[in-house]
């Protein structure tokens, strides 16, 4: 079975473009996840949805952070405009649904280096 | 304040010994504490979970277990392979009031299996 898919897996750029990622969670699972991780700050969660629905952002740094997620399958994360700050690894996670023993699966991550 | 850390950031063991790592947390109502295992360039992999009403369980060669009092969670490898070096990251679950649940994760521990 696939698991969740990411895409790029690694993206470069250039501080100030505009960068999107993209997350198509496994089919059947109801939550979407995103994450950052960094050498000094670890794993943090950004901002989750249940049935397409952001249910908290209070993770994203920033306004210039926005995801969505236009149906079951996708989700997009994007950054406008980047900053060098932003370099890290995305990773999306997708659950059954919001459960506590319900176990998030991560996806293989997109490297982002912004320069 | 919720705090998840860990005591060692790198082990050594031998092929073939077993492995503990260990975890402290600071949140005494999670409801559920997870083992993730990290390979370079990957995302973070499910192992196991243990629910807040437990203190031991088993796998296949992993056992993690549960010290409420004291606030430890560890997880223990038997039969160390190869194949285990990795990160490890302790996470443990939290309800949200918007909903949901948010994993905190731990700094991690580098696990280095030596042949």
């Amino acid at each position: 079975d696939a698991g969740v898919i990411q895409s790029p897996r690694h993206e470069v750029t250039e501080m100030g473009q505009e960068v999107t990622l993209r997350c198509k969670p496994i089919s059947g699972h109801n939550s979407l996840f995103w994450y950052r991780q960094t050498m000094m700050r670890g794993l943090e969660l950004l901002i989750y949805f249940n049935n397409n629905v952001p249910i908290d952002d209070s993770g994203m740094p920033e306004d210039r952070f926005s995801a969505k997620m236009p149906n079951a399958s996708f989700s997009t994360l994007k950054i406008q405009p980047s900053e060098p700050r932003d370099s890290a690894v995305y990773f999306c996670a997708s659950s059954l649904a919001l459960k506590a023993g319900d176990t998030q699966y991560f996806g293989p991550g997109t490297r982002l280096t912004v320069l | 304040g919720e705090s998840v850390g860990l005591h060692l950031p790198t082990l050594s063991v031998q092929e073939g010994d077993n492995s503990i790592i260990n975890c402290a947390y600071s949140n005494s109502a999670s409801d559920y504490f997870i083992w993730y295992k990290q390979e370079s360039g990957k995302g973070p992999q499910f192992i196991i979970d243990i629910r807040s009403n437990m203190d031991k369980r088993q796998g296949q060669r992993v056992t993690v277990l549960l010290n409420k009092t004291v606030k430890h969670l560890s997880l223990q490898i038997a039969a160390t392979q190869p194949g285990d070096s990795a990160v490890y990251f302790c996470a443990e679950k939290n309800r949200l009031t918007g909903g949901g649940n948010k994993l905190t994760f731990g700094t991690g521990t580098q696990l280095k299996v030596e042949l």
